[in-house]
């Protein structure tokens, strides 16, 4: 199977701890999306790579919040000095030039206590 | 400001017969428009797109209509089955931003929650 995998699946974490996240696009995808969810709601957008360069980022990204691509393939998001508000599933999705449609990963489920 | 809004929380139908799930949009730079399925603790599936050239696609059970002028579009699954039952989400892109540039990125509705009972 080929499609986008993300790690951990759960992170359970202490309010002020820092968490980093994986995902593994597809391979030939070279538009990595990241998106967070909370209950009741639909994803919202988070930060948008193009091959390595990080081309946007929502508003809802704030500076505890960094994120990578350093070689254009996998990516990562890091949450510094983590809040309650944090815990979310976030997700991860990728696409390839010409196409619109993004296959999305099973997400990180974080809850920070 | 939601841009992309799917009013109905829920929806339930029986087997067999059509489910219709409805999506309104505001934002009209918006031209690309997809519908997600998603089970619990998994990450969104895509189902079925349409560009805002055309007014309908269509691909086995599933078929979406997009009305533009309404900034409405829907998603018909007939015949409906048990294994449909999931929420189902309505997804927005521009396919160029206002820079003149392609990134992308879907604006999301609430999402629909669909029972299908046996």
């Amino acid at each position: 199977d080929t499609g986008v995998s993300q790690d951990p699946r759960h992170k359970i974490t202490k309010r002020g701890q820092n968490v980093t996240f994986r995902c593994d696009p597809i391979s030939e995808h070279n538009r990595l999306y990241w998106y967070r969810q909370t209950l009741g709601q639909g994803p919202e957008f988070l930060t948008y790579f193009q091959n390595e360069a990080q081309l946007e980022k929502s508003r809802l990204l704030s500076d505890r919040f960094s994120a990578e691509r350093p070689k254009g393939s996998f990516s990562t998001l890091e949450i510094q000095r983590t809040e309650q508000g944090d815990s979310a599933m976030y997700l991860c999705a990728s696409r390839r030039d010409g196409f619109f449609e993004q296959y999305f990963g099973p997400g990180t489920r974080l809850t920070v206590t | 400001d939601q841009q992309v809004k799917q009013n109905s929380p829920s929806l339930s139908v029986q087997e067999g017969r059509i489910s219709i799930l409805n999506c309104d949009y505001t934002n009209s730079m918006f031209d690309y428009f997809l519908w997600y399925k998603k089970y619990p603790a998994e990450g969104p599936t895509f189902l079925i797109s349409i560009s805002s050239i055309k007014d309908k696609n269509e691909d086995g059970r599933f078929t979406v209509f997009l009305n533009k002028s309404a900034k409405h579009l829907s998603l018909h699954i007939v015949p409906s089955q048990p294994g449909d039952s999931a929420v189902y989400f309505c997804a927005a892109s521009a396919v160029l931003n206002a820079g003149g540039t392609s990134y992308g990125k879907l604006t999301f509705g609430q999402g629909t929650i669909l029972t299908v009972h046996p």
